[in-house]
C-alpha cells in the first residue's frame, strides 16, 4: 500500500463547477499537508499548506485536513480554464521530506 | 530572478553512457533535493542535502549518485543509465526548516 494514495483522474468538469480533489494517507505522523499544482511541461508549484489538522482557505482555494480519517481535501470554486493542470498532494513529518500522491490531471473546460 | 535551473530540458541517451544532469539554485538555500516523476506514481524523491558535502539517499537512490560541493549547485550523476531510468526529473530547493520547495522546469530523459 502507498504511503499516499491519489485519484489520479482524469477529471474534466465545465467552467464554474466545483471541484474537489482528495488524498488518503496511512502514515499517522504526517503533519504538513499540502498542495501543488503543476502545469504542462512545467514544475510543480506550491498552491496551499496547512498544519495538522482544519480548514485553510485562500480566494477560490479551500484545504481541508482530517487527520482523523487521514484524508485531505482541495476544493476550487467557480474553477476556470486557468485551473487545468495536474494537482499533486503532499505531506511531510518535518519540514522537508515530502511524500507525493500519484497527481490527478484537472481539465476545466470552458 | 529566484529560480532553479536544470539542464538539459531534454536528453536522449543509451544504455550504460555516462551522464550528468545539472542543477543550480540562486535563492540561497540550503536543502536540495532530486525526484523522478513517473506515471501512476507521482513524484518520488532520489536524493536529498540538507547542506554542503551533507547528501543522503531518497526512497528511490539506486542507479543515482549526487554531489553537493557547492550550496547553489546539486548534479545528478547516472553512472551506466539503464531504460527503467527513462523519466522526468525534477530539482527542488528550500531554506532550512521551511515548508515551500521550488521545483525547477524538469529534464525529460529517454533512455534506449
Amino acid at each position: 500500500q502507498k504511503e499516499v494514495e491519489q485519484d489520479p483522474g482524469p477529471l474534466s468538469v465545465p467552467e464554474g463547477a466545483i471541484v474537489s480533489l482528495n488524498c488518503t494517507y496511512s502514515n499517522s505522523a504526517f503533519q504538513y499537508f499540502m498542495w501543488y499544482r503543476q502545469y504542462s511541461r512545467k514544475g510543480p508549484e506550491l498552491l496551499m499548506y496547512t498544519y495538522s489538522s482544519g480548514n485553510k482557505e485562500d480566494g477560490r482555494f479551500t484545504a481541508q485536513v482530517d487527520k482523523s480519517s487521514k484524508y485531505i481535501s482541495l476544493f476550487i470554486r467557480d474553477s476556470q480554464p486557468s485551473d487545468s493542470a495536474t494537482y499533486l498532494c503532499a505531506m511531510s513529518q518535518g519540514a522537508q521530506k515530502l511524500v507525493f500522491g500519484q497527481g490527478t490531471r484537472l481539465t476545466i473546460n470552458p | 530572478e529566484a529560480q532553479v535551473t536544470q539542464n538539459p530540458r531534454y536528453l536522449i541517451t543509451v544504455t550504460g553512457k555516462k551522464l550528468t544532469v545539472t542543477c543550480s539554485q540562486n535563492m540561497n538555500h540550503e536543502y536540495m533535493s532530486w525526484y523522478r516523476q513517473d506515471p501512476g506514481l507521482g513524484l518520488r524523491q532520489i536524493y536529498y542535502s540538507m547542506n554542503v558535502e551533507v547528501t543522503d539517499k531518497g526512497d528511490v537512490p539506486e542507479g543515482y549518485k549526487v554531489s553537493r560541493k557547492e550550496k547553489r549547485n546539486f548534479p545528478l550523476i547516472l553512472e551506466s543509465p539503464s531504460p527503467n531510468q527513462t523519466s522526468l526529473y525534477f530539482c527542488a530547493s528550500t531554506p532550512t526548516g521551511h515548508i515551500e520547495q521550488f521545483f525547477g522546469p524538469g529534464t525529460r530523459l529517454t533512455v534506449l
